[in-house]
């Protein structure tokens, strides 16, 4: 079947931009997740969807990013006033639920780019 | 915040050769250890889910063992081969919904 979908592939925005990414999880999985990872870094967890419960916010870095989840399928994240310590990519992965042996798929990611 | 940490960060490997690479996390707290594949380009593979201490899993020329007491994953290559060249990634799980990557073991087989 298919697997989690991101869209775009690539970005490049100037200084300032707002920005929105989308993923499509896996058909059925209710958990979702959103990730990134800047140069030289490691993966970074930025928020979380299960289901239709509150999703956990904690690891986004401002209150310039934010995330939703529409009828507890596809996700937007979204960036305002990009600044070029945003630039990354952004992956978003999916569970079927999430418990500590599901395993979590992920996209092929968003590059982001900020001029 | 977990601190994963993997070593070495980047390695090369002669075609046909074995090798392996240790991802550390902290033993307290522990949920699900997670190695995953990622070549450029491409989502990262999901290749092991491991839970239980003494846990050891294999997919065709990969396996992975687990320690939680003491808090290290290995991860093994046996017979590497040019298309195992990608960066191995292992990611801890903590407070059941979040994972806590190392930045990777980068490895390159040389044909």
């Amino acid at each position: 079947g298919a697997g989690v979908s991101q869209s775009p592939s690539n970005k490049v925005t100037e200084k300032g931009k707002d920005v929105e990414l989308r993923c499509d999880p896996i058909s059925g999985h209710t958990a979702l997740y959103w990730y990134r990872q800047s140069l030289g870094q490691g993966l970074e967890f930025l928020i979380y969807f299960q289901g239709n419960s509150a999703p956990d916010k904690s690891g986004l870095p401002s209150d310039r990013f934010s995330a939703e989840r529409t009828g507890g399928s596809v996700s937007t994240l979204t960036i305002q006033r990009t600044q070029q310590e945003d630039s990354a990519v952004y992956l978003c992965a999916s569970s079927l639920v999430a418990t500590p042996s599901n395993t979590i798929y992920f996209g092929e990611g968003s590059w982001l780019t900020v001029v | 915040i977990l601190n994963v940490e993997q070593s070495p960060q980047s390695l090369h490997v002669q075609e046909g050769d074995s090798t392996n690479f240790t991802c550390s996390f902290p033993s307290s707290n522990f949920y699900a250890l997670h190695w995953y594949r990622w070549e450029t380009a491409k989502s990262p593979e999901a290749l092991f889910v491991m839970t239980l201490n003494g846990d050891e899993k294999k997919k065709g020329r990969i396996s992975a063992t687990l320690n939680t007491k003491e808090g290290y994953s290995y991860l093994y290559i046996k017979g590497s081969q040019p298309e195992d060249s990608a960066t191995y990634l292992c990611a801890s799980l903590y407070g059941n919904n979040r994972l806590a990557f190392g930045k990777g073991n980068q490895v390159v087989v040389i044909p």
